[in-house]
């Protein structure tokens, strides 16, 4: 069956720093992977979605990686800021998705 | 636009009891899906729907029902609550069958003693 994993330990960035979050799958590669982000008590946001022929995707301070081989894309959020924090899900599929457990990210000042 | 609104916030009932959770969604969007998620995994689906009219079972729909009578409006049931069913649930919906992201409400946490 299709999985996604990622990192369920809890991510300590110092303020400034450049965080990375992964996120794996198994089987075959997927056509989109996307990212969201998730507050406490809140519904998921999305951020960026990344095609599986396109190896990078930038927004703002925001960069996402597409790796088939590895079966992993990677989450970059540069100069990091306390607001950052929150929990950060990544999603493989189409019209029905797949889900990570996702990671907290937690940018200290 | 308020977007994906779901209603209550907030619900605890007893084992056996039934409820309905509202979503509706003010982007004329087709598709929505009922996700629930618990600590440690990732959001599973309930069941979703591509049309007024229309739904289909996802990963985990044992013990729910849904119906989707107007567009705008995406029901989840559950008919007899048993304690497996605490979790926060999440309504989302989008505007096509392709890579358009999913626009998510702020769930509803239920608890079932």
């Amino acid at each position: 069956s299709q999985k996604i994993e990622q990192n369920s330990e809890a991510l300590n960035i110092q303020e400034g720093k450049t965080a990375t979050l992964t996120c794996n799958y198994t089987n075959y590669s997927p056509a989109y992977l996307q990212w969201y982000r998730q507050d406490p008590g809140r519904g998921p946001v999305f951020l960026l979605l990344i095609r599986e022929n396109e190896k990078e995707k930038r927004k703002e301070r925001l960069k996402v990686t597409f790796d088939t081989t590895l079966k992993q894309s990677l989450f970059h959020i540069t100069a990091s800021q306390p607001a950052d924090s929150a929990t950060y899900l990544c999603a493989r599929g189409n019209y029905q998705l797949i889900w990570g457990a996702g990671t907290k990210l937690i940018i200290k000042p | 636009n308020a977007g994906v609104t779901q209603t209550p916030k907030f619900r605890v009932l007893k084992t056996g009891q039934s409820m309905t959770l509202l979503c509706a969604q003010d982007m004329n969007h087709e598709y929505m899906y009922w996700y629930r998620q618990d600590p440690g995994m990732g959001l599973r689906l309930i069941h979703y729907s591509v049309g007024e009219g229309t739904t289909a079972k996802g990963e985990v729909p044992d013990g729910y029902n849904v119906s989707r009578l107007k567009k705008q409006n995406f029901l989840l049931g559950l008919e007899s609550a048993a304690p497996s069913q605490t979790s926060v649930y999440f309504c989302a919906s989008k505007k096509t069958a392709d890579n358009s992201p999913l626009h998510f409400g702020n769930g509803t946490r239920l608890t079932v003693t």
